[in-house]
């Protein structure tokens, strides 16, 4: 059965640091690995989606990497601003969906 | 694009009603999903269709859940009977694709069983 964790489960910075979430997952069996957003109550937004195949995609000032073979997933942000404060959520799709319990960010003006 | 639409928004209800949650995935998705969210289990995927059909329904909790999509535009998650138990944020989500395309998540439904 598919584990999927995420440290640190909270994160508190200062305005224009950058910074890295972790996403550790069981099963390298995957399709793909998606990372979202969620701001209170609202639904999940999606950020990033990478294949298995690929090593990384980027958007703006967010990086996602893939290493299928140690079960690791990184999400980088540059420059962070205080827009960004959400819980960041990876997500592993192999047949079935397998959703980290998040990372809350907080980001201090 | 009007996203994925997820009605009501706000549900509260007396344990033992029948609760009847509704999407409308994006059009031209062909893969729809249901999670629920909730502090102690996170986000669980409950059930998936493809191209209209329930693929796997595995996480759906008892027997008081259940799931249609009697077309491409349209699904339904219905609990009867609700059980306190069963307060969660419901989502709904689709993909054009179940491998190689994101899914985008509506903006849940919140219900309150009492």
């Amino acid at each position: 059965k598919q584990e999927v964790t995420q440290i640190p489960a909270a994160l508190s910075v200062p305005e224009g640091e950058n910074l890295v979430l972790n996403c550790s997952f069981t099963d390298s069996a995957i399709y793909n690995l998606q990372w979202f957003r969620q701001d209170p109550g609202k639904g999940l937004t999606s950020l990033l989606l990478i294949q298995s195949s690929q090593r990384e995609q980027t958007s703006g000032r967010l990086n996602a990497s893939l290493d299928k073979s140690s079960g690791r997933s990184t999400l980088y942000i540059a420059a962070s601003q205080p827009g960004d404060s959400a819980t960041y959520l990876c997500v592993t799709n192999a047949g079935k969906s397998t959703f980290g319990d998040g990372t809350t960010l907080t980001v201090k003006p | 694009d009007a996203g994925v639409i997820q009605s009501p928004r706000h549900e509260v209800t007396e344990m033992g009603q029948e609760v009847t949650l509704r999407c409308k995935p994006i059009s031209g998705h062909n893969s729809l999903f249901w999670y629920r969210q909730t502090m102690m289990r996170g986000l669980e995927l409950l059930i998936y269709f493809n191209n209209n059909v329930p693929i796997d329904d595995s996480g759906m909790p008892e027997d008081r859940f259940s799931a249609k999509m009697p077309n491409a535009s349209f699904s339904t998650l219905k609990i009867q009977p609700s059980e306190p138990r069963d307060s969660a944020v419901y989502f709904c989500a689709s993909s054009q694709d179940r491998v190689y395309q994101p899914q985008h998540f509506g903006d849940g439904t919140r219900l309150s069983i009492l």
